[in-house]
C-alpha cells in the first residue's frame, strides 16, 4: 500500500538550533512529495515540493528538504529554529495514477523553545 | 487573491440534521477535494473531483455526498450528520490532474454534532 510516515508526533528543539522533522514515504513509481505547515486555526500551507532534479529543495520560511531516493526519506530542516516556526507540519505525496490524490501523513507538531 | 473560500468557518449541530459545507475557489482549478482531520489520524480523504460533474469516493466517504455541477464549486453535504463526524474539515483545490501541483486549501470548517 501506498504511505506517508512521520515518525515523530512531536519535535521539541531550542530556538537558534537546527530542527529536522522525518518523513518516510511507500509508493510506487517517482514520487511527488511536498511539505505543508499548519498554524493554529489555519488552513495547511504548501512549503516545499520535491519533483525531480536537485535531491535538495528550498522552500518557504527559510525551509527546505533534501530527498533521499535510496532511504525512501523527505526530511525537512532548517538551520535554525524560530519560536514562530512551531506549527504542525504535513508530509505528503501526490499518486500519478488514476486517482492522482495526495497521501498525508499524520503530522508532527513541531514546537520550539524559546 | 487567488484563494479557497470554505463556509461556514465553525458550526453545531445536532444529530440528523442535514447540513451543507460550502467550498469555492477562484482559480479555475480542474481537481478539488475534501479532507477530514482528526488528532492522531492526519488529513483523510472524504470525496474528490477530477472535473465539473465527475466526482469519486476517496478513504472515507461514508455519511457525505458532493456534487459539481460548476468548476469553482463543490459543496460537502452531510444528510444525517452524527457524532462521529465531529471534524475539522478542509477544501483543497489543484489545477489539472496529472501535473505536479500541490493543493491550495481552505481555512477549515470546525464542526461539531451533538
Amino acid at each position: 500500500a501506498q504511505s506517508v510516515a512521520q515518525p515523530e508526533d512531536q519535535v521539541n528543539v531550542a530556538e537558534g538550533n537546527p530542527l529536522t522533522v522525518k518523513c518516510t514515504y511507500s509508493v510506487s513509481g517517482n514520487p511527488y512529495l511536498f511539505w505543508y505547515v499548519q498554524y493554529p486555526n489555519r488552513g495547511l500551507q504548501f512549503l516545499l515540493k520535491y519533483i525531480t532534479g536537485d535531491n535538495l529543495v528550498k522552500g518557504s520560511y527559510g525551509f527546505e528538504a533534501e530527498f533521499n531516493k535510496s532511504q525512501t526519506s523527505f526530511h525537512l530542516k532548517k538551520p535554525s529554529a524560530l519560536v514562530s516556526d512551531s506549527a504542525l507540519y504535513f508530509c505528503a505525496v501526490r499518486l500519478m495514477n488514476r486517482d492522482d490524490k495526495i497521501i498525508f501523513g499524520k503530522g508532527t507538531r513541531l514546537h520550539i523553545l524559546p | 487573491e487567488a484563494q479557497v473560500t470554505q463556509n461556514p468557518r465553525y458550526l453545531i449541530t445536532v444529530t440528523g440534521k442535514k447540513l451543507t459545507v460550502t467550498c469555492s475557489q477562484n482559480m479555475n482549478h480542474e481537481y478539488m477535494s475534501w479532507y477530514r482531520q482528526d488528532p492522531g489520524l492526519g488529513l483523510r480523504q472524504i470525496y474528490y473531483s477530477m472535473n465539473v460533474e465527475v466526482t469519486d469516493k476517496g478513504d472515507v466517504p461514508e455519511g457525505y455526498k458532493v456534487s459539481r455541477k460548476e468548476k469553482r464549486n463543490f459543496p460537502l453535504i452531510l444528510e444525517s450528520p452524527s457524532p462521529n463526524q465531529t471534524s475539522l474539515y478542509f477544501c483543497a483545490s489543484s489545477p489539472a490532474v496529472g501535473v505536479n501541483y500541490g493543493y491550495t486549501f481552505g481555512s477549515g470548517t470546525r464542526l461539531t454534532v451533538v
